[in-house]
């Protein structure tokens, strides 16, 4: 039982540099979205996908961009990294047709922008 | 927007029992969920409450009231491995979930 991957781990960039985290589900969820954890601040939404084909922003979308072709993969990119992208990025799962809504987390990404 | 508050951290001795408190503020509300997030690792889900009242599930329960906007996550008979951070998450509607910054719960021996 997979669940939900990311990679890489963990990652040091260069600011400037464009770098894509990656997410794959094997649970057929429709919706998926990528947070960011920072220290005192909790979990926050960076953006979703509801469905395939589909994709929303969340509270902190800025400097990010994501895609949805498929139901299992929702890559998150970051065009030109800064610094304050320096974080713990967590890609999760729903199946958006049950009310209870239960997310499903995967490992994470530690990203370190100098 | 959103506003979802609980307490920083906490501190409770093996065997005891420990109250965690999130109070919300939220433009929607489709349910209240608490995860358990270990350092280091992703959160896993605990708990999912709807309707007002207490949801029992082994040592944790979760107790949702919504005319107050209030919750908490009881933790019973606390052992060493329950030390982690406690998330309390407001379902707002549209599948999207608005987290609290979390309470770190240690506990001692």
């Amino acid at each position: 039982i997979a669940g939900i991957t990311q990679a890489p781990t963990s990652q040091i960039l260069a600011a400037g540099r464009r770098m894509t985290l990656r997410c794959t589900q094997d649970m057929r969820h429709n919706a998926m979205y990528w947070y960011r954890q920072d220290l005192g601040l909790g979990l926050r939404l960076i953006h979703y996908s509801n469905t395939a084909g589909t994709t929303g922003k969340g509270e902190v979308p800025d400097g990010y961009s994501v895609s949805r072709a498929n139901t299992d993969d929702f890559p998150l990119t970051l065009a030109s990294a800064v610094p304050s992208q320096t974080s713990v990025y967590f890609c999760a799962s729903s199946d958006g047709t049950s009310g209870a809504n239960e997310q499903f987390f995967g490992p994470g990404t530690r990203l370190t922008v100098l | 927007g959103q506003n979802i508050d609980q307490p920083t951290e906490m501190t409770a001795t093996e065997g005891a029992i420990v109250q965690i408190n999130c109070t919300y503020q939220t433009s929607g509300f489709n349910g209240l969920f608490w995860y358990q997030q270990h350092a280091g690792e992703a959160p896993t889900f605990l708990s999912y409450n709807v309707l007002d009242g207490l949801e029992e599930k082994g040592r944790f329960s979760s107790f949702l009231s919504r005319s107050k906007g209030y919750s908490y996550l009881l933790l019973k008979e606390l052992q060493m491995k329950d030390s982690a951070s406690y998330l309390c998450a407001v379902n707002g509607g549209d599948y999207k979930l608005s987290f609290g910054a979390g309470t770190t719960v240690t506990v001692r021996a």
